[in-house]
């Protein structure tokens, strides 16, 4: 049975630095992983799709990376800003679409 | 622009009460997912509907779930003789995808449902 992890569950950083967050899953066999971000009170963003044949996707500030043999994944977000605080969820992808979510990363960002 | 819509955005019963949670996807989009988010259970899959195939209702947890998909388009989460547990919010998604995940899911807002 698949079981997605994110390490840590809340992470706080002055504005300007660099963001790691971190996301593992235990069956290697997925179709594609996906990030999001969550603001309080409302739905999910999604911030990248990576396919299992990439190694890494970059959205302006944003880049992850997949390594499906190790079974995780990686969010970079670059030079942090407090727009940045948000809960970051990551998620592993079926062949079918349906997601399979972590518990997610909450993250402040302090001026 | 248009997103995925949910209605209502909150709602508040009885238990035992009825509810219907409303979503009208992104226009085009055919594939629909139903996700719920509890406090203790994280983000859950419920239901997938693509096209005008059967939907995999595997993720519902008990036969007073139910959902239906009208003309392809909007989709309506039932929920009868609502219990406590039932409280989350539920969370509709849609997609460009034709079954093979290749496409990001894109999320309303949700209903933030409130059982009594």
């Amino acid at each position: 049975k698949q079981e997605v992890t994110q390490i840590p569950a809340a992470l706080s950083v002055p504005e300007g630095e660099n963001l790691v967050l971190n996301c593992s899953f235990t069956d290697s066999a997925i179709y594609n992983l996906q990030w999001f971000r969550q603001d309080p009170g409302k739905g999910l963003t999604s911030l990248l799709l990576i396919q299992s044949s990439q190694r890494e996707q970059t959205s302006g500030r944003l880049n992850a990376s997949l390594d499906k043999s190790s079974g995780r994944s990686t969010l970079y977000i670059a030079a942090s800003q407090p727009g940045d605080s948000a809960t970051y969820l990551c998620a592993v992808v079926d062949s079918w679409g349906k997601l399979q979510f972590g518990a997610g990363t909450q993250v402040v960002v302090t001026p | 622009g248009a997103g995925v819509s949910q209605s209502p955005s909150n709602k508040v019963t009885e238990k035992g009460k009825d509810v219907e949670l409303r979503c009208d996807p992104i226009s085009g989009h055919t594939a629909l997912y139903w996700y719920r988010q509890s406090l203790g259970q994280g983000l859950e899959f419920l239901i997938y509907f693509q096209g005008n195939s059967a939907p995999d209702k595997s993720g519902l947890p008990s036969d007073r779930f139910s959902a239906e998909r009208t003309g392809g388009s909007v989709s309506t989460l039932t929920i009868q003789r609502t219990q406590q547990e039932d409280s989350a919010v539920y969370l509709c998604a849609s997609s460009t995808g034709t079954g093979t995940g290749n496409q990001p899911q894109h999320f309303g807002d949700g209903t933030r449902l409130s059982i009594l």
